[in-house]
């Protein structure tokens, strides 16, 4: 079946350095891929996703880009700050309309 | 920015009492969903419905749980007799036809006691 692997937290990292949040997957076929962040007390937010091999999303300073042959979507940016503290959620999905498969998430705590 | 909305926000129940969680999706999206998220665990898929029918469900979603759309914009979510276990984050989500996109509503905390 399908399923997401992410790296995982917390992540506690200080204002302005590079963030790397991996994340791993398997699938049947060609699936779309997809970060969510949810910050405190909030729901969940779409912050980038990528259709087909090779594709880039970005969003706020955000990038991850879909590897295929590595079955990755690592998720970066190059100067966090501390609202971005957040759960990030790596997931796929195989087709329009079909559910998303969430990874277990990855806490993120930037400190001024 | 179209949104999806969830009522209430947060919900106390007893246990072996029925709850019904509510949703309005954005209106035209044609592909609604529900997901849990139980404290510190990750979200799970519970049912998606489609063209007035469940299109797929997880093991999650037992006999104890029935979804409708009853009037054309609302979009609920029944647990009939609520266990402790159900106590979690509940999100809806609606997609739009033949796009990759899912929006997500705030969710409702239902707490079992």
């Amino acid at each position: 079946g399908n399923s997401v692997t992410q790296m995982e937290g917390p992540v506690t990292l200080s204002e302005e350095a590079f963030l790397t949040i991996n994340c791993t997957y398997t699938a049947t076929g060609y699936p779309s891929l997809f970060w969510y962040v949810q910050y405190p007390g909030e729901g969940l937010q779409l912050l980038l996703k990528a259709t087909k091999a090779d594709d880039k999303g970005s969003n706020k300073g955000f990038e991850a880009t879909y590897r295929k042959e590595t079955t990755s979507f690592h998720l970066e940016k190059g100067s966090v700050q501390v609202s971005d503290s957040a759960v990030y959620f790596c997931a796929l999905s195989n087709s329009y309309g079909n559910k998303l498969v969430f990874g277990a998430g990855t806490i993120l705590r930037v400190k001024s | 920015e179209p949104e999806v909305t969830q009522t209430p926000s947060h919900q106390v129940t007893q246990m072996g009492q029925e709850v019904i969680l509510r949703c309005v999706p954005i209106s035209n999206h044609l592909y609604f969903y529900w997901y849990r998220q139980i404290l510190g665990q990750k979200v799970e898929f519970l049912v998606s419905f489609y063209n007035n029918e469940i299109s797929e469900k997880s093991e999650i979603f037992d006999d104890q749980f029935s979804v409708e759309r009853p009037d054309g914009s609302n979009f609920t979510l029944k647990i009939r007799s609520t266990k402790l276990e159900d106590s979690a984050m509940y999100f809806c989500a609606s997609s739009e036809r033949g796009k990759h996109g899912y929006t997500f509503g705030s969710g409702t905390r239902l707490t079992v006691v």
